[in-house]
């Protein structure tokens, strides 16, 4: 079973907003599964930013939300800032044999 | 404050076998669902096992099934992966992560596990 397909890197200037996407199939992400974002700094532990596709944690800006259509998860970001530079990883429940699947992580950079 | 903190990890050949731990703190060990998920050097997240609150159900992924055996012990707060038959592929740092709403929303700091000869 394959990784979740999300870009590699994406890019944008302070203030702006960006969208990450994260494209499963069926058996995950466009599935009635729980999708989830994950924030990650060099050197630290993953943190959980959306849960149940569109669901903040307390303490998390809402400048972050997320979305789904068909077998793609988005999660966007508004008003850039320069501490949302970290990578960004999505992740899904599946109906295989594993239970969980990642994507390969997306790097944002501000510039 | 909820605190998971791993220990175990180290240098192991290859074919060899290590044990990690995770202390869990600050919560409800009993109540929660659990993971271990790793990262290679550089690369990505890879989620390996989750196990039920009562131990019931176990998955793994397919890169590591019948190889590691994820268990817990609810009165000592503790969340285990037992690791058999380790190689190269497996050298990574392994999290410990507890699941809530279908997210993993707290995570330990990671226990490094080598395989090398």
């Amino acid at each position: 079973q394959s990784a979740l397909t999300q870009p590699a890197s994406v890019s944008g200037s302070p203030g702006q907003s960006i969208t990450i996407s994260c494209t499963g199939t069926s058996n995950d992400v466009g599935s009635d599964k729980f999708v989830s974002w994950y924030q990650q700094h060099p050197g630290k532990a993953p943190k959980l930013m959306i849960y149940d596709v569109r669901n903040r944690p307390s303490g998390v800006s809402d400048r972050f939300s997320g979305s789904k259509s068909g077998n793609t998860a988005s999660l966007t970001i508004s008003g850039l800032q320069a501490e949302d530079e970290a990578d960004y990883y999505c992740s899904s429940y599946t109906s295989y044999t594993t239970l969980v699947i990642f994507g390969g992580g997306t790097k944002l950079t501000v510039l | 404050e909820v605190q998971l903190v791993e220990s175990g990890g180290g240098l192991v050949q290859p074919g060899g076998s290590l044990r990690l731990s995770c202390a869990a703190s600050g919560f409800t060990f009993r109540s929660y669902e659990m993971n271990w998920v790793r990262q290679a050097p550089g690369k990505g997240l890879e989620w390996i096992s989750y196990i039920s609150s009562s131990g019931a159900a176990i998955y793994y992924a397919d890169s590591v099934r019948g190889r590691f055996t994820i268990s817990r012990d609810n009165a000592k707060n503790s969340l285990y992966l037992q690791m058999n038959s380790l190689r190269a592929e497996d050298t990574a740092l392994y999290y410990c992560a507890r699941t809530a709403a279908g997210g993993l929303d707290y995570w330990g700091q990671g226990t490094l596990v080598t395989v090398s000869s």
